[in-house]
């Protein structure tokens, strides 16, 4: 069922930018993909998702390469409050039922410098 | 901003007992999900509800779980008899739409901790 791989941690200088990367080589051509974030044991917070394309929002930018294999998550100036758990997700459609489940990996822990 | 909600956040219950989890998802959604994290583990999927009954659900979830929306904001999920390897942190989470052909996000709960002893 595994279909992101992600590094287990990160480090990242306050006021840089942090670029966390995902792999999922596995996706499907109408799977999309989801970052959210997890705040100690808080229940994981919408980041961004995108398809096929770029996307960028207030919070974050996510990059998808061109054969969509591999994505990365841009937050461009990183806080302390940014630091989480980041989770890759890719989003599983059921076709029959016209539901949808999302798959998490296991995550990258991001801790921000002062 | 709305938000869902779980009752309680943190649940001690003894083995072979059963247990109730309590969300109140955000008022115009109508799809609804459980999703359960062991500590140290990631986040899995258990099931799916829409239009009062289970669309989908995973390999965990057996006959000793049961969802139920009794009235027209509670969604519920039910341990029959609990397990030790029940004790899990339980999100609740919903979805404006379904997601077919449209990229609305599910929402979380803060979450309720289930301790089984």
């Amino acid at each position: 069922d595994a279909k992101t791989t992600q590094p287990p941690s990160m480090d990242c200088a306050e006021g840089r930018a942090a670029n966390l990367p995902c792999n999922h080589s596995t996706i499907s051509g109408n799977e999309y993909v989801y970052w959210y974030r997890q705040i100690h044991s808080q229940g994981p917070q919408y980041i961004i998702h995108g398809l096929k394309n770029n996307e960028t929002n207030e919070m974050a930018s996510l990059i998808i390469t061109e054969d969509r294999k591999s994505s990365t998550l841009i937050l461009p100036h990183a806080t302390l409050r940014d630091t989480a758990v980041y989770y890759c997700i890719v989003r599983v459609e059921y076709m029959a039922s016209g539901t949808y489940k999302y798959i998490f990996g296991t995550g990258t822990r991001l801790k921000v410098l002062a | 901003e709305p938000e869902v909600t779980q009752t309680p956040s943190h649940q001690v219950t003894q083995m072979g007992q059963e247990v109730i989890l309590r969300c109140v998802p955000i008022s115009n959604h109508l799809y609804f999900y459980w999703y359960r994290q062991i500590l140290g583990q990631k986040v899995e999927f258990l099931v799916s509800f829409y239009n009062n009954e289970i669309s989908e659900k995973s390999e965990i979830f057996d006959d000793q779980f049961s969802v139920e929306r009794p009235d027209g904001s509670n969604f519920t999920l039910k341990i029959r008899s609990t397990k030790l390897e029940d004790s899990a942190m339980y999100f609740c989470a919903s979805s404006r739409t379904s997601g077919l052909y449209s990229s609305y996000e599910q929402y979380f709960g803060p979450g309720t901790r289930l301790t089984v002893t």
